[in-house]
Protein backbone atom coordinates (compact mmCIF):
# COMPACT_ATOMS: atom_id res chain seq x y z
CA UNK A 1 0.00 0.00 0.00
CA UNK A 2 0.81 3.88 0.10
CA UNK A 3 3.23 5.23 2.78
CA UNK A 4 3.28 8.82 3.23
CA UNK A 5 6.14 10.70 4.87
CA UNK A 6 6.08 14.37 5.96
CA UNK A 7 9.05 16.37 8.03
CA UNK A 8 8.92 18.08 9.89
CA UNK A 9 7.26 16.88 12.97
CA UNK A 10 7.14 20.56 14.38
CA UNK A 11 7.90 24.07 12.70
CA UNK A 12 8.25 27.08 14.48
CA UNK A 13 9.00 30.51 12.24
CA UNK A 14 8.32 34.13 13.06
CA UNK A 15 5.38 36.17 11.81
CA UNK A 16 5.50 37.30 8.36
CA UNK A 17 8.53 34.30 7.73
CA UNK A 18 7.77 31.75 5.05
CA UNK A 19 6.95 27.82 5.91
CA UNK A 20 7.54 24.44 4.01
CA UNK A 21 6.62 21.49 5.04
CA UNK A 22 7.39 18.65 2.40
CA UNK A 23 6.07 14.97 2.02
CA UNK A 24 6.41 11.61 -0.06
CA UNK A 25 4.95 8.85 -0.80
CA UNK A 26 5.30 5.62 -2.11
CA UNK A 27 3.24 4.49 -4.58
CA UNK A 28 3.61 5.89 -7.99
CA UNK A 29 -0.54 5.29 -8.71
CA UNK A 30 -1.27 8.07 -6.03
CA UNK A 31 -2.86 11.04 -8.19
CA UNK A 32 -4.52 13.44 -5.83
CA UNK A 33 -2.67 14.86 -2.83
CA UNK A 34 -4.53 17.69 -0.67
CA UNK A 35 -3.28 18.92 2.38
CA UNK A 36 -5.21 19.91 5.61
CA UNK A 37 -5.21 22.04 8.85
CA UNK A 38 -6.50 21.27 12.24
CA UNK A 39 -6.81 23.67 14.76
CA UNK A 40 -7.59 22.57 18.23
CA UNK A 41 -10.71 21.06 19.02
CA UNK A 42 -11.08 20.95 15.29
CA UNK A 43 -11.59 18.09 12.38
CA UNK A 44 -8.96 18.72 9.36
CA UNK A 45 -9.99 21.15 7.13
CA UNK A 46 -8.96 21.36 3.71
CA UNK A 47 -6.65 23.98 2.23
CA UNK A 48 -5.59 22.92 -1.08
CA UNK A 49 -5.00 20.02 -3.04
CA UNK A 50 -3.25 19.63 -6.06
CA UNK A 51 -3.67 16.84 -8.97
CA UNK A 52 -1.33 14.90 -10.50
CA UNK A 53 -1.42 16.36 -13.67
CA UNK A 54 -0.61 20.44 -12.58
CA UNK A 55 2.65 20.61 -11.05
CA UNK A 56 2.04 23.98 -8.59
CA UNK A 57 -1.13 25.96 -7.49
CA UNK A 58 -1.64 28.63 -5.60
CA UNK A 59 -4.16 29.94 -3.21
CA UNK A 60 -3.09 33.45 -2.11
CA UNK A 61 -0.04 32.83 0.67
CA UNK A 62 -0.99 29.35 0.47
CA UNK A 63 1.07 27.22 -2.58
CA UNK A 64 1.56 23.66 -3.32
CA UNK A 65 4.07 21.63 -5.35
CA UNK A 66 4.10 18.41 -7.34
CA UNK A 67 7.50 16.36 -8.32
CA UNK A 68 6.26 13.06 -9.87
CA UNK A 69 9.49 11.97 -10.57
CA UNK A 70 10.49 11.95 -7.33
CA UNK A 71 7.63 11.17 -6.07
CA UNK A 72 6.91 14.92 -3.12
CA UNK A 73 4.97 17.74 -2.98
CA UNK A 74 5.36 20.43 -0.25
CA UNK A 75 3.55 23.06 0.80
CA UNK A 76 4.64 26.64 1.44
CA UNK A 77 3.22 29.32 3.33
CA UNK A 78 4.25 32.98 2.72
CA UNK A 79 3.60 35.71 5.11
CA UNK A 80 2.71 33.53 8.22
CA UNK A 81 0.38 34.89 10.38
CA UNK A 82 -0.29 33.60 14.28
CA UNK A 83 -3.80 31.90 12.88
CA UNK A 84 -2.00 29.68 10.70
CA UNK A 85 -0.72 28.11 14.10
CA UNK A 86 -1.69 24.53 13.77
CA UNK A 87 -1.47 20.95 12.61
CA UNK A 88 -0.66 20.58 9.43
CA UNK A 89 -1.48 16.81 7.58
CA UNK A 90 -0.58 15.70 4.07
CA UNK A 91 -2.44 12.95 1.97
CA UNK A 92 -2.31 10.82 -0.88
CA UNK A 93 -4.65 9.17 -2.59
CA UNK A 94 -4.83 6.57 -5.75
CA UNK A 95 -6.69 4.54 -7.42
CA UNK A 96 -8.99 3.17 -4.35
CA UNK A 97 -10.88 6.48 -4.76
CA UNK A 98 -12.56 5.60 -0.98
CA UNK A 99 -8.52 5.50 0.37
CA UNK A 100 -6.52 8.66 1.48
CA UNK A 101 -3.07 7.45 3.24
CA UNK A 102 -2.24 10.82 5.36
CA UNK A 103 1.52 12.20 6.90
CA UNK A 104 2.00 12.42 10.61
CA UNK A 105 1.53 15.56 10.81
CA UNK A 106 3.43 19.10 11.13
CA UNK A 107 2.62 21.36 14.18
CA UNK A 108 3.19 25.13 12.84
CA UNK A 109 3.97 27.58 14.97
CA UNK A 110 4.02 31.21 14.17
CA UNK A 111 5.67 33.58 16.83
CA UNK A 112 4.15 36.83 16.77
CA UNK B 1 -18.70 24.21 10.21
CA UNK B 2 -18.38 21.57 8.13
CA UNK B 3 -21.37 20.25 7.29
CA UNK B 4 -20.27 17.06 9.64
CA UNK B 5 -21.21 16.79 13.17
CA UNK B 6 -20.52 14.27 15.18
CA UNK B 7 -21.99 13.46 19.12
CA UNK B 8 -20.66 13.24 21.90
CA UNK B 9 -17.73 15.17 21.68
CA UNK B 10 -16.22 13.73 24.54
CA UNK B 11 -16.65 10.51 25.81
CA UNK B 12 -15.04 8.76 28.51
CA UNK B 13 -16.34 4.89 29.16
CA UNK B 14 -14.78 1.69 31.44
CA UNK B 15 -13.44 -1.25 29.69
CA UNK B 16 -16.96 -2.61 30.19
CA UNK B 17 -18.67 -0.44 28.78
CA UNK B 18 -21.02 -0.23 25.71
CA UNK B 19 -21.54 2.91 24.08
CA UNK B 20 -22.06 4.57 20.14
CA UNK B 21 -20.39 7.20 18.09
CA UNK B 22 -22.88 9.51 15.96
CA UNK B 23 -22.08 11.10 12.65
CA UNK B 24 -24.31 13.05 10.52
CA UNK B 25 -23.36 14.23 7.36
CA UNK B 26 -25.16 17.74 6.10
CA UNK B 27 -23.79 17.61 2.59
CA UNK B 28 -25.30 15.00 0.29
CA UNK B 29 -22.31 13.10 0.35
CA UNK B 30 -22.80 9.41 -0.68
CA UNK B 31 -19.62 7.96 1.50
CA UNK B 32 -18.92 7.99 5.07
CA UNK B 33 -15.35 7.00 6.57
CA UNK B 34 -14.37 6.75 10.31
CA UNK B 35 -10.52 7.28 11.10
CA UNK B 36 -8.49 6.84 14.34
CA UNK B 37 -6.53 9.85 15.39
CA UNK B 38 -3.73 9.03 17.93
CA UNK B 39 -1.32 11.07 19.20
CA UNK B 40 1.63 11.75 16.55
CA UNK B 41 0.10 9.17 14.53
CA UNK B 42 -1.20 9.58 11.07
CA UNK B 43 -4.76 9.42 10.69
CA UNK B 44 -5.68 5.46 10.11
CA UNK B 45 -8.60 5.00 8.19
CA UNK B 46 -11.03 2.52 9.61
CA UNK B 47 -13.97 2.09 7.72
CA UNK B 48 -15.33 3.30 4.28
CA UNK B 49 -19.44 3.02 3.66
CA UNK B 50 -19.77 4.08 -0.14
CA UNK B 51 -23.91 4.42 -0.78
CA UNK B 52 -24.52 2.44 2.32
CA UNK B 53 -22.41 -0.47 1.90
CA UNK B 54 -19.33 -1.05 3.85
CA UNK B 55 -16.41 -0.99 1.13
CA UNK B 56 -13.49 -0.59 3.00
CA UNK B 57 -12.71 -2.32 6.88
CA UNK B 58 -9.05 -1.82 8.01
CA UNK B 59 -8.48 -4.81 10.21
CA UNK B 60 -10.04 -3.03 12.82
CA UNK B 61 -10.82 -5.28 15.60
CA UNK B 62 -14.39 -6.47 16.21
CA UNK B 63 -14.85 -4.42 19.44
CA UNK B 64 -15.43 -1.58 17.13
CA UNK B 65 -18.51 -2.05 15.07
CA UNK B 66 -19.83 0.32 12.20
CA UNK B 67 -23.08 1.04 11.25
CA UNK B 68 -24.57 3.01 8.61
CA UNK B 69 -28.44 3.42 8.54
CA UNK B 70 -28.50 5.69 5.66
CA UNK B 71 -25.95 7.88 3.62
CA UNK B 72 -26.09 10.90 5.96
CA UNK B 73 -25.77 8.77 9.20
CA UNK B 74 -22.77 6.97 10.74
CA UNK B 75 -21.99 4.95 13.84
CA UNK B 76 -19.48 3.32 15.66
CA UNK B 77 -20.70 0.82 18.47
CA UNK B 78 -18.02 0.50 21.22
CA UNK B 79 -17.84 -2.43 23.73
CA UNK B 80 -14.89 -3.84 25.24
CA UNK B 81 -12.51 -1.69 24.60
CA UNK B 82 -9.02 -1.17 25.65
CA UNK B 83 -7.15 1.63 26.87
CA UNK B 84 -4.77 1.89 23.67
CA UNK B 85 -7.93 2.97 22.34
CA UNK B 86 -8.04 6.04 23.53
CA UNK B 87 -8.17 8.74 20.76
CA UNK B 88 -10.05 11.10 18.57
CA UNK B 89 -12.07 9.81 16.40
CA UNK B 90 -13.01 11.35 13.20
CA UNK B 91 -15.47 10.95 11.01
CA UNK B 92 -15.40 12.25 7.28
CA UNK B 93 -18.02 12.04 3.99
CA UNK B 94 -17.28 12.91 0.94
CA UNK B 95 -19.34 12.70 -2.83
CA UNK B 96 -17.74 9.43 -4.94
CA UNK B 97 -18.55 8.90 -8.48
CA UNK B 98 -19.25 5.43 -9.45
CA UNK B 99 -15.70 4.55 -10.79
CA UNK B 100 -14.26 7.04 -9.03
CA UNK B 101 -12.02 9.54 -11.77
CA UNK B 102 -13.09 12.63 -9.54
CA UNK B 103 -10.70 13.54 -6.61
CA UNK B 104 -13.50 14.51 -4.18
CA UNK B 105 -12.90 16.09 -0.82
CA UNK B 106 -13.46 14.70 2.82
CA UNK B 107 -14.88 16.45 4.78
CA UNK B 108 -14.38 15.96 8.95
CA UNK B 109 -16.16 16.26 11.47
CA UNK B 110 -14.67 17.57 14.53
CA UNK B 111 -13.98 14.51 16.01
CA UNK B 112 -15.40 12.26 19.37
CA UNK B 113 -12.40 12.32 22.35
CA UNK B 114 -12.52 9.12 23.30
CA UNK B 115 -10.93 7.99 26.65
CA UNK B 116 -10.71 4.52 27.96
CA UNK B 117 -10.53 3.57 31.34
Amino acid sequence: GENVEQHPSTLSVQEGDSAVIKCTYSDSASNYFPWYKQELGKGPQLIIDIRSNVGEKKDQRIAVTLNKTAKHFSLHITETQPEDSAVYFCAARGNNFNKFYFGSGTKLNVKP
Amino acid sequence: ETGVTQTPRHLVMGMTNKKSLKCEQHLGHNAMYWYKQSAKKPLELMFVYSLEERVENNSVPSRFSPECPNSSHLFLHLHTLQPEDSALYLCASSQEVVGGGLYNEQFFGPGTRLTVL
